[in-house]
């Protein structure tokens, strides 16, 4: 089992529709997440990172964070197609542990005009 | 201010050949992580530093790699007798700190291809 799931896609949308991106981990001791947006060449560049339960909105972005489920997911709300690109969420060990990132596979979001 | 740099972008090599790979942190930043990123394979994690000790060997693939950073700044992964498995994008990160809520930001990436 790999320590974080998401589902490959690609997910396609609509534009301006609601595009909801989920990831799982296996890690209880996890303690922090992140989402980063990869284009196609490019390297990953960060949305927004959650340690807390609960929800983090920025801008049009919202984590969540459920550790009980172990499960986190990002919501893109009026999906653009500049959004269009691999989203990679990523499990953030404890600091004793020196913090590295462990990364999903990524799934692929589609935002059609 | 600059973003981490990387160099070369691309890296074309011969089978048997040894690479130097170059990461340049932003400025400040004690921790500096190097990761791997090849087709049906994600992003995975290499080697971490914090400061000029690499407290985290665990996901260097092999013998063949090693890295080392001097002055508390610039890293080199060097990769010895390279093999067709070891083509993929190595990409380098760097935080402010180790602490689990530092932000993570990356390189352009050296693309690496061993014919």
């Amino acid at each position: 089992q790999k320590e974080v799931e998401q589902n490959s896609g690609p997910l396609s949308v609509p534009e301006g529709a609601i595009a909801s991106l989920n990831c799982t981990y296996s890690d209880r001791g996890s303690q922090s997440f992140f989402w980063y947006r990869q284009y196609s060449g490019k390297s990953p560049e960060l949305i927004m990172f959650i340690y807390s339960n609960g929800d983090k909105e920025d801008g049009r972005f919202t984590a969540q964070l459920n550790k009980a489920s172990q499960y986190v997911s990002l919501l893109i709300r009026d999906s653009q197609p500049s959004d269009s690109a691999t989203y990679l969420c990523a499990a953030r060990g404890p600091s004793n542990q020196g913090g590295k990132l462990i990364f999903g596979q990524g799934t692929e979001l589609s935002v059609k005009p | 201010g600059a973003g981490v740099s990387q160099s070369p972008s691309n890296k074309v090599t011969e089978k048997g050949k040894d690479v130097e790979l170059r990461c340049d942190p932003i400025s400040g930043h004690t921790a500096l992580y190097w990761y791997r990123q090849s087709l049906g394979q994600g992003l995975e994690f290499l080697i971490y530093f914090q400061g000029n000790s690499a407290p985290d060997k665990s996901g260097l693939p092999s013998d063949r790699f090693s890295a080392e950073r001097t002055g508390g700044s610039v890293s080199t992964l060097t990769i010895q007798r390279t093999q067709q498995e070891d083509s993929a994008v190595y990409l380098c990160a760097s935080s402010l700190d180790y602490s689990s809520t530092d932000t993570q930001y990356f390189g352009p990436g050296t693309r690496l291809t061993v014919l």
